[in-house]
């Protein structure tokens, strides 16, 4: 059962801005950075936000990250074709001492 | 840009053990700590647990705790991850990655997966 809640799909058209949120509590989110990994089927997860709003480099910036108290988003401005995955928040979690990831949301371009 | 190199597919009967392997290419893991996360099918993603081998400190999901083993052998700049007592329900592919951390008061923690192997499947059927 994961401890941070994430809608299961989001959708929108290409050029479209999709958000996806994510919802924690206070021993994770409020307390701890987050990160949001993008996952293709039968690919291996990419990091696209770290430290709540952070890029690595090769990471388009149409991808970015917020957060406010325990909850955070992540929002896709110009949404395109490859951007259909499913894509996870986590977090550290003080009182489990352990990451957690969300439930996960499906995108879909339509 | 360093790789992480997994071992192979394993199947493995209910109440086995499997011991699945992380290299990095052309190098050796640094200051870095390396995690592991699993996805059975149709599932999320599931944080198994990491170790920082700089401190040779292992840290390890609540649900995981006592079934799964991750460790380093510095001298072949090598990660492993055992998991004994194999059910069905992990089936699965595990994947490592490269993780950053930091220390707090509470001890450590992790924050950013940003370099992954390919996955290893792993099957459990009798």
């Amino acid at each position: 059962q994961s401890v941070l809640t994430q809608p299961p799909s989001a959708s929108g058209t290409p050029g479209q801005r999709v958000t996806i949120s994510c919802s924690g509590g206070g021993s994770n989110i409020g307390s701890n950075t987050v990160n949001w990994y993008q996952h293709l089927p039968g690919t291996a997860p990419r990091l696209l936000i770290y430290r709540d709003d952070e890029r690595p480099s090769g990471v388009p910036d149409r991808f970015s990250g917020s957060k406010s108290g325990t909850s955070a988003s992540l929002a896709i401005s110009g949404l395109q074709s490859e951007d259909e995955a499913d894509y996870y928040c986590a977090a550290w979690d003080d009182s489990l001492s352990a990451r957690v990831f969300g439930t996960g949301t499906k995108v879909a371009v339509l | 840009q360093v790789q992480l190199v997994q071992s192979g597919t394993e199947v493995k009967k209910p109440g086995s053990s499997v011991k699945v392997s992380c290299k990095p290419s052309g190098g050796s893991f640094n200051y870095d700590a390396i995690s592991w996360v699993r996805q059975a099918p149709g599932q999320g993603l599931e944080w198994m647990g990491g170790i920082i081998p700089l401190y040779n400190t292992a840290h390890y999901a609540h649900k995981l705790q006592g079934r799964v083993t991750i460790t380093t052998d510095v001298s072949r700049s090598t990660a492993y991850m055992e998991i004994r007592s194999l059910t069905s329900e992990d089936t699965a592919v595990y994947y490592c990655a490269r993780d950053a951390y930091g220390g707090n008061t509470g001890g450590y923690y992790y924050y950013a997966m940003d370099v992954w192997g390919q996955g290893t499947t792993v099957t459990v059927s009798s």
